[in-house]
């Protein structure tokens, strides 16, 4: 089944201590993307890579970093997560082979994350 | 930066009733898509227009899309109460342009479809 896997769905931790987000995709797809979604302000796009080493910055970067070593893996990592980081994260792939115009992307279920 | 906009922000209406979502966006796009979020869940795509199609159906749901007017409509006919959920717009550009690789969603809008 084509699936987006993520890990954990929900995870509580405290400020300051190292997380990683993993992220898994098994359609071959070239692009994945990370976003947050808050209420009152949607979802909000955090880093993409379009192919294996290429990553690129999303809208709101800043607290995280992310690595794209194999194709299908998209780990999301906070070094220092803080409080305003709490949220709802969700991963995406999309294939660029078809079009290589902006295509339909492929959620996972979503990690809730709580920062104490 | 927030490009597609949706509206209004929350529905309520009569099971079987059809239930009409609209998007407006500022920039130039290639493709506008709609999708769907059960509340906590993913999002899961429903449909894609592209900037040269004006009018695309899939099952009860019908797109529109004017380009002159920045703007793109949802349609939902005879509605459900499966139906229920946040209903999203996203713009995507061209990955190959190498500027704005990504796909932008609105803020979303509830929909409530009472039984």
């Amino acid at each position: 089944e084509a699936q987006v896997t993520q890990n954990p769905r929900y995870l509580i931790t405290v400020t300051g201590k190292k997380l990683t987000v993993t992220c898994s995709q098994n359609m071959n797809h070239e692009y994945m993307s990370w976003y947050r979604q808050d209420p009152g302000l949607g979802l909000r796009q955090i880093y993409y890579s379009m192919n294996v080493e290429v990553t690129d910055k999303g809208d709101v970067p800043e607290g995280y970093k992310v690595s794209r070593k194999e194709k299908r893996n998209f780990p999301l990592i906070l070094e220092s997560p803080s409080p305003n980081q709490t949220s709802l994260y969700f991963c995406a792939s999309s294939s660029l082979r078809t079009s290589g115009i902006g295509d339909t992307q492929y959620f996972g279920p979503g990690t809730r994350l709580t920062v104490l | 930066s927030q490009q597609g906009e949706e509206d209004p922000q929350a529905l309520s209406i009569q099971e079987g009733e059809n239930a009409t979502m609209n998007c407006s966006y500022k920039t130039s796009i290639n493709n506008l898509q709609w999708y769907r979020q059960n509340s906590g869940r993913g999002l899961v795509h429903l449909i894609l227009i592209r900037s040269n199609e004006r009018e695309k159906h899939s099952g009860r749901l019908r797109v529109t899309l004017d380009t002159s007017k920045k703007s793109s409509s949802l349609l939902i006919t005879a509605s459900r109460a499966a139906d229920t959920a946040s209903y999203f717009c996203a713009t995507g550009v061209d990955f190959y342009t190498g500027a704005n690789s990504k796909l932008t969603f609105g803020k979303g809008i509830t929909l409530s479809v009472r039984p």
